[in-house]
């Protein structure tokens, strides 16, 4: 079976720092991955997809990038973090092909910025 | 317009109670359609696909109208358990973007 694993589960990081959140997906190959982002109390925006290494699809310009270097492996960077990019984080796949592709989430990366 | 609406609530229900939530789309090329809950501080889950067919899982039963474009999910003999938010949730021609409601909140309440 699929399992997605999203590090770390809490995170508090200063104004200005750098960030780095992984997420990797077991049990499939080539899925599409994805990055979103929940403000408290507020609906999911996505941030990023993937539908292969190297591919990424920016759907927000902000100070967020994100990377595929493997297969089932997709990073959510900054270099510099603002006030506004706290929220719960969520990393995301689905098969590849197919009709019906649901998304599976992961546990999420609650992120404090202070 | 929005491409997905829904009622965010809350619902508040007592136990037992029987509770119906909608979401409106404005694709009509939409494809697949979900329901998805989402406990507190905690990611959404799958709960189940919607089919013009309708499908039931236990208490929960989810229905696509295509000529009205909404989806539906009715649950039955609500529990405690049963408090989260629901997220509707659908896909285009080619899946790879799914776009989701800001979700419904239910409260069931003893």
């Amino acid at each position: 079976s699929q399992t997605i694993h999203q590090w770390p589960a809490t995170l508090v990081q200063p104004v200005g720092s750098p960030l780095s959140l992984e997420c990797t997906v077991e049990g499939t190959s080539n899925p599409n991955l994805y990055w979103y982002r929940q403000a408290a109390g507020r609906g999911l925006q996505l941030l990023f997809y993937s539908v292969g290494i190297g591919q990424i699809s920016s759907e927000v310009p902000q100070n967020l990038s994100a990377s595929r270097p493997q297969d089932r492996q997709f990073i959510l960077s900054s270099k510099k973090l603002l006030l506004s990019d706290s929220g719960f984080y969520l990393c995301a796949w689905s098969y590849g092909t197919g009709g019906e592709r649901p998304q599976h989430f992961g546990d999420g990366t609650r992120l404090s910025i202070l | 317009r929005k491409e997905v609406e829904q009622d965010p609530g809350p619902f508040n229900v007592p136990e037992g109670a029987t509770v119906a939530f909608n979401c409106t789309y404005s694709n009509s090329a939409s494809q697949s359609f979900f329901w998805y809950r989402q406990d507190c501080r905690k990611e959404p889950k799958l709960l189940m696909s919607v089919y013009s067919s309708g499908n039931e899982d236990g208490r929960f039963t989810a229905q696509l109208n295509r000529a009205s474009q909404y989806i539906s999910l009715l649950i039955r003999d609500s529990k405690l358990s049963d408090s989260a938010t629901y997220l509707c949730a659908l896909q285009n021609t080619g899946g790879f973007k799914t776009i989701f409601g800001a979700g419904t909140r239910l409260f069931v309440k003893a």
